[in-house]
């Protein structure tokens, strides 16, 4: 079946640690999201890469970092420097930046 | 993107059809009008899109007014597997990022 996969489905977060959360798709799809969901509210873009080896920040990147070197994978890696990442973060991709977004599964990120 | 308005919360028949309205009065030429829906702790699931005709896949139509200003998603037989935060979004060809309001909490009762 084609889709994307996110692993864990829950992560914790120890004060002061790095955490990277897993984002693969096999639809073939050129671009690639990272989005953050708080409880109750909207979708907030974090990264996004239209191509490998290719990635710009979304509106809110500080305390994140990214890494496109494969078309089927988009890591994403939560700093120590981002100081409030319990949320529930979602993968998107699409066949270019101009089509239709289809989502995985989710991560939720708590911090112990 | 145009702002969309929809109403917060509806109920439905299990069986019945769910017919969930968006306003986007300000919505451009270029600016289709998508839905997405997101079941609790899932990720969001596209249904449909589209630009001034009336669409229907498999999941679900949309009508679009002939102004473009206002839609409706029609859920033709709703099942409790249909219980979700249904949102409506305007959406240029040349966005890059989705950005969901507050949405509309559909409950299928039995």
């Amino acid at each position: 079946d084609g889709g994307i996969t996110q692993s864990p489905k829950y992560l914790f977060r120890k004060e002061g640690q790095n955490v990277t959360l897993s984002c693969e798709q096999n639809l073939n799809h050129d671009a690639m999201y990272w989005y953050r969901q708080d409880p109750g509210q909207g979708l907030r873009l974090i990264y996004y890469s239209q191509i490998v080896n290719d990635f710009q920040k979304g509106d809110i990147a500080e305390g994140y970092s990214v890494s496109r070197e494969k078309k089927e994978s988009f890591p994403l890696t939560v700093t120590s420097a981002q100081k409030n990442p319990t949320a529930f973060y979602l993968c998107a991709s699409s066949e270019g930046s101009q089509e239709t977004q289809y989502f995985g599964p989710g991560t939720r990120l708590l911090v112990l | 993107d145009a702002k969309t308005t929809q109403p917060t919360s509806m109920d439905c028949a299990e069986g019945r059809a769910a017919n969930l309205p968006c306003n986007h009065s300000t919505i451009s030429g270029n600016e289709y009008v998508y839905w997405y829906r997101q079941i609790h702790s899932q990720g969001p699931q596209y249904i449909i899109h589209g630009l001034k005709n009336n669409e229907t896949n498999e999941m679900a139509s949309l009508i679009i007014t002939e102004d473009r200003k206002s839609s409706t998603l029609i859920l033709p037989h709703a099942t409790l597997r249909d219980t979700a935060v249904y949102y409506c979004i305007a959406l240029s060809g040349t966005a890059s990022k989705l950005t969901f309001g507050t949405g509309t909490r559909l409950q299928v009762t039995l």
